[in-house]
């Protein structure tokens, strides 16, 4: 089965800093990997995805790098703000399924 | 723009008690997705639909777990009788179709004592 984890379950920057956030995973058949944020008290949110054919793509102030050879992604987010601060789920897919790893916790110090 | 509703948004229940939660996806988002949550870690898939059919339920404790979509809209997910353990964040996602971006509800937070 998969198997999903973060290198840091806490991350601590700067407001402004650039924030880098890694993911492991076991899966070699996942095809696809989706970052999610999630606040206090509020169901996960989407950030950026990206699939297995790739291994970059750029949103607004995210990017995601993907590295199948030795399974990790990372998601960089750029000029780290305040309303950063939350839970960031990896979660590699696999037949249109999820596995959701740990979570790292990112806390933003103004 | 359109969420997905979860009811009840807390619960309280004594183990041994049922306990049901509702999901309203999003209209026209034919997948459906239960998830469970245990504080700390990540969502757990539970049960996941496709219009009212079951697509994978291979980690719903169907001992205790039933969910269903009866009509191929709304879903409950009801665990009888609830147990110590099933205290988590119980989430409901919806997506347009299968492999389609999820959207996640604000979840139902289950106590049992």
């Amino acid at each position: 089965g998969e198997s999903v984890g973060l290198h840091l379950p806490t991350l601590s920057v700067q407001e402004g800093d650039n924030s880098i956030i890694n993911c492991a995973y076991s899966n070699s058949a996942s095809d696809y990997f989706i970052w999610y944020k999630q606040e206090s008290g509020k169901g996960p949110q989407f950030i950026i995805d990206i699939r297995s054919n790739m291994d970059k793509r750029q949103g607004q102030r995210v990017t995601v790098l993907l590295n199948k050879t030795v399974k990790h992604l990372s998601l960089q987010i750029a000029a780290t703000q305040p309303g950063d601060s939350a839970v960031y789920f990896c979660a590699p897919g696999s037949n249109y399924k999820l596995t959701f790893g740990k979570g790292t916790l990112l806390t933003v110090n103004p | 723009e359109a969420e997905v509703a979860q009811s009840p948004r807390y619960k309280i229940t004594e183990k041994s008690q049922a306990v049901a939660f509702w999901c309203d996806p999003i209209s026209g988002h034919a997948t459906l997705y239960w998830y469970r949550q245990i504080l700390g870690q990540g969502p757990e898939l539970l049960v996941q639909f496709q219009d009212e059919s079951v697509v994978d339920d291979s980690q719903l404790p169907k001992d205790r777990f039933s969910a269903e979509r009866l009509k191929g809209v709304d879903s409950t997910l009801k665990i009888q009788p609830a147990e110590l353990g099933d205290s988590a964040m119980y989430l409901c996602a919806s997506s347009l179709e299968l492999g389609d971006e999820q959207y996640f509800g604000p979840g139902t937070r289950l106590t049992v004592t």
